[in-house]
């Protein structure tokens, strides 16, 4: 499957905090994204990183990519109560021209 | 610029009967993706259109069907609808078919009694 897998499934932490979540995948991938939902609402594209890009930033965003442990990590630094949020990093499936979510990760930011 | 829209916002229906969701792209959007999130799950991937082709398809029965209009708009459809089709259903738009950032809109909120 190309299915990404979020960790943790959930997180809580104070304002200001930083606030790390990772994604494995198991196939070769072209790019991986990041998405965030609100409260069960539409996703908003965070960030895309190429199979060649080791790190991008955005932001208070940061990815980083390790094709070799077919991984990447979304950290958001000094985060807000407004960054609760369930956070899902995505792959392209090519042959069906569709993203594949994983299962997300559930953030929590206490003001 | 308006966003991608979607209606209704929310919807009841019984099982059995049938449904058509609504999806506006942005302006010069020319890909329609649908997928489905049930609660608590990623969303789930279940059309693709492109040029009012079909250009994917997911994992679905053939009650869930979908089509795209000339002005690039689409309506997806599920007859016979079952509870577990109780769901967010979430329209994403893109420039072109090969494009990999996918705008999403808010989603339509199905409940099935």
């Amino acid at each position: 499957s190309q299915q990404g897998e979020e960790d943790p499934q959930a997180l809580s932490i104070q304002e200001g905090e930083n606030a790390t979540m990772n994604c494995s995948y198991k196939t070769s991938i072209n790019n991986l994204q990041w998405y965030r939902q609100n409260s069960g609402r539409g996703l908003v594209h965070l960030i895309l990183i190429r199979s060649n890009e080791r790190e991008k930033h955005s932001g208070r965003l940061r990815v980083t990519l390790d094709t070799s442990k077919k991984s990447s990590s979304l950290l958001i630094t000094a985060s807000r109560a407004a960054d609760t949020a369930s956070y899902f990093c995505a792959l392209m499936d090519t042959g069906r021209r569709a993203l594949t979510f994983g299962s997300g990760t559930r953030l929590q930011v206490q003001p | 610029d308006a966003g991608v829209t979607q209606s209704p916002t929310h919807l009841i229906k019984t099982r059995g009967q049938q449904v058509t969701l609504r999806c506006s792209p942005i302006s010069g959007h020319k890909s329609v993706s649908w997928y489905q999130q049930v609660l608590g799950q990623g969303p789930q991937f279940i059309f693709q259109y492109y040029e009012k082709e079909e250009r994917g398809r997911g994992n679905f029965p053939d009650r869930f069907s979908a089509r795209q209009f000339p002005n690039y708009s689409s309506e997806l459809n599920v007859n016979a609808l079952l509870l577990g089709d109780s769901a967010l259903y979430l329209c994403a738009s893109s420039p072109w078919e090969g494009n990999n950032e996918q705008f999403f809109g808010p989603g339509t909120r199905l409940t099935v009694l």
